[in-house]
Parts: C-alpha cells; sequence; structure tokens
C-alpha cells in the first residue's frame, strides 16, 4: 500500500540535543509538509517542500531545519530542542500543485518527541 | 488573514445521538475543504473533502458535510453517533493563492460518545 511512513514512532532527546526525525512516502508526491502538533491542538505547519523547493513559515524558529535529498525522503532536524519542543511531528504529503487534488495531505502516523 | 473557526471545543453524546460539528472559514477566493478526524492514538486520517460540484458530500464511516458558500460554511453532520466515533476532528480549508496557497486549520472538536 502506498503510504507515509515515519521513523522513529517515539523519538527520547536530552535538552539541548540535536534530533533527527525522518520520514518516507511511496506516494510519489512531490510536496512534503512537517507540521508540529501539541496535546489537543490543532497541526501547525513548519514547513514544506514543494519538489526541492523549501518554504518555511514565518514563525518557525532556526531551531528546526529540514532536508529532501530526495523526492522519497524528508528529514526534520531540531538543533538544540528545549522542553517547548516536546510534541508530535506530522509528516505529509501531497501532489503536485497543479492537480486537481493538489490539497489533499495524506498524513503519516507521526512520531512523539519528548525532551527531558 | 484567513482563518477557520470550530464553534464547538468539547462535545459529548451518547450513542444514537444526532451530530452536527460547525466550520466557518474567512477567505473571500476559491477553497477546498476537509474534515479530518484523529482517533485516540492515531495519525489524522481523511474523513471528507470538497473541491467541486455537489455541495453535499458523503464520506467515510456514514458522515456527510453540506458546503454553504453564502455562509463560509462547512459543517460536518452524522446521523446516529457511535462510541466509536469518540475522536478530534479537524475543519481545515485550503486557501491562499499560489505559493501561500496552503492548509488553515481550525483548532479542532473533542468528540466523547457514551456507550
Amino acid at each position: 500500500d502506498a503510504m507515509v511512513i515515519q521513523n522513529p514512532r517515539y523519538q527520547v532527546t536530552q535538552f539541548g540535543k540535536p534530533v533527527t526525525l525522518s520520514c518516507s512516502q511511496t506516494l510519489n508526491h512531490n510536496v512534503m509538509y512537517w507540521y508540529q502538533q501539541k496535546s489537543s491542538q490543532a497541526p501547525k505547519l513548519l514547513f514544506h517542500y514543494y519538489d526541492k523547493d523549501f518554504n518555511n513559515e514565518a514563525d518557525t524558529p532556526d531551531n528546526f531545519q529540514s532536508r529532501r535529498p530526495n523526492t522519497s525522503f524528508c528529514f526534520l532536524d531540531i538543533r538544540s530542542p528545549g522542553l517547548g519542543d516536546a510534541a508530535m511531528y506530522l509528516c505529509a504529503t501531497s501532489r503536485e500543485r497543479t492537480s486537481p487534488s493538489y490539497n489533499e495531505q495524506f498524513f503519516g502516523p507521526g512520531t512523539r518527541l519528548t525532551v527531558l | 488573514a484567513q482563518s477557520v473557526s470550530q464553534h464547538n471545543h468539547h462535545v459529548i453524546l451518547s450513542e444514537a445521538a444526532s451530530l452536527e460539528l460547525g466550520c466557518n472559514y474567512s477567505y473571500g477566493g476559491t477553497v477546498n475543504l476537509f474534515w479530518y478526524v484523529q482517533y485516540p492514538g492515531q495519525h489524522l486520517q481523511l474523513l471528507l473533502k470538497y473541491f467541486s460540484g455537489d455541495p453535499l458530500v458523503k464520506g467515510i464511516k456514514g458522515f456527510e458535510a453540506e458546503f454553504i458558500k453564502s455562509k463560509f460554511s462547512f459543517n460536518l453532520r452524522k446521523p446516529s453517533v457511535q462510541w466509536s466515533d469518540t475522536a478530534e476532528y479537524f475543519c481545515a480549508v485550503n486557501a491562499g493563492a499560489g505559493n501561500n496557497r496552503k492548509l488553515i486549520w481550525g483548532l479542532g472538536t473533542s468528540l466523547a460518545v457514551n456507550p
């Protein structure tokens, strides 16, 4: 089945210790997104890639970076995690912008990050 | 600025009760509309979507939603809820132009269905 996969599902890190979360997709979608979701809140878009074009949200802290080495993979790097960065991190994909169904996003299961 | 408003933050129903969750958005241009559901401990799943055509759309698990353009609304309905419908429900609207087009999310509605 075509899908969005996130690893690991649970990640524990220490305050200030860099961490990388990964996302892969078998849908061959052009667009990949990273969201942060805190408990009982809506997902908050951090950034997205359209192919190799990186689009950062204005309010995403510099502490959050991303890499997309190829169509299938996208990484979220948190350079110095703080306690406030503990959250669920969601990866999503969508088709290219010219497709009528472009705006439908397909979500992975998320990685729950704990910062000690 | 574009925004999505979900009127009910917490809803508690008994099984077999009818459900309606309100969603209003603010954007004057063309929109695509979505309802996503997040069951406890699970990832976000698409319940239903509206792109164009019939404003009454049917989704999975007996859910439906009606797009009323004049009211900027996209309310979610289900005639008879089940305990398994306990979940968080998010309304999302894709709005904006060109590279600024993105999903705008409501804050979510937590639905608890008592058996």
